[in-house]
């Protein structure tokens, strides 16, 4: 079965520091990847998406940049936090089935303030 | 840009209520997904409603896709307080899930 780790479970930063956050699958392979930010639990905003190592579309602009060195490893990123980068940040990752339906599995998430 | 509207933002009954929530949209969806998720947890897959008009059911759920596929609704009977959280409607484009803000019930004993 397929499983989505995501680590740290909660980070607290001074504004001005990196950041680094981890995502990874296993069970699947050459999955679809996506990291979204959710503020104070309502939607959820898509930050990136990866179809393939190396492979990653930003979805909006900001001081966060996120990689993928390998196939089921996804990471966030950013140089120096700002404090609007507050939130719970969400991993997943996504499988197509018989209708070629896309359904999303979400990891535990990292809960990031940043101070 | 592909928006979907949920309402009522909150909502808040008393166990063994009805209620409907609702998720709109001016845009056609191929599909749409409905998500529960639990404070500090990630979402998770309720449904998936694909076909104009379909109505799916999951035991007390009642999810169905608006004929023209640009809205849905969720009906939940005889609420529980385990159906308390944030239910988020999601609509599929090209590798992408456009979420709406969701809706967050809580069921009080």
């Amino acid at each position: 079965s397929q499983t989505i780790h995501q680590w740290p479970a909660t980070l607290v930063q001074p504004v001005g520091s990196p950041l680094s956050l981890e995502c990874t699958v296993e069970g699947t392979s050459n999955p679809n990847l996506y990291w979204y930010r959710q503020a104070a639990g309502r939607g959820l905003q898509l930050l990136f998406y990866s179809v393939g190592i190396g492979q990653i579309s930003s979805e909006v602009p900001q001081n966060l940049s996120a990689s993928r060195p390998q196939d089921r490893q996804f990471i966030l990123s950013s140089k120096k936090l700002l404090l609007s980068d507050s939130g719970f940040y969400l991993c997943a990752w996504s499988a197509r089935d018989y209708r070629l339906i896309d359904t999303q599995y979400f990891g535990p998430g990292t809960r990031l303030t940043v101070l | 840009t592909q928006l979907l509207e949920q309402s009522p933002q909150f909502l808040s009954i008393q166990e063994g209520e009805n209620l409907t929530v609702y998720c709109n949209s001016s845009s056609v969806f191929s599909s749409l997904q409905w998500y529960r998720q639990e404070p500090g947890e990630g979402p998770v897959l309720l449904v998936t409603v694909v076909t104009g008009g379909e109505v799916k059911k999951l035991k007390r759920l009642t999810f169905q896709f608006g004929d023209a596929r640009k809205d849905s609704s969720l009906h939940i009977t005889a609420a529980q307080p385990g159906d308390t959280g944030l239910y988020l409607c999601a609509g599929i484009g090209n590798y992408k899930l456009t979420f709406g803000k969701g809706t967050l019930l809580t069921v009080n004993p």
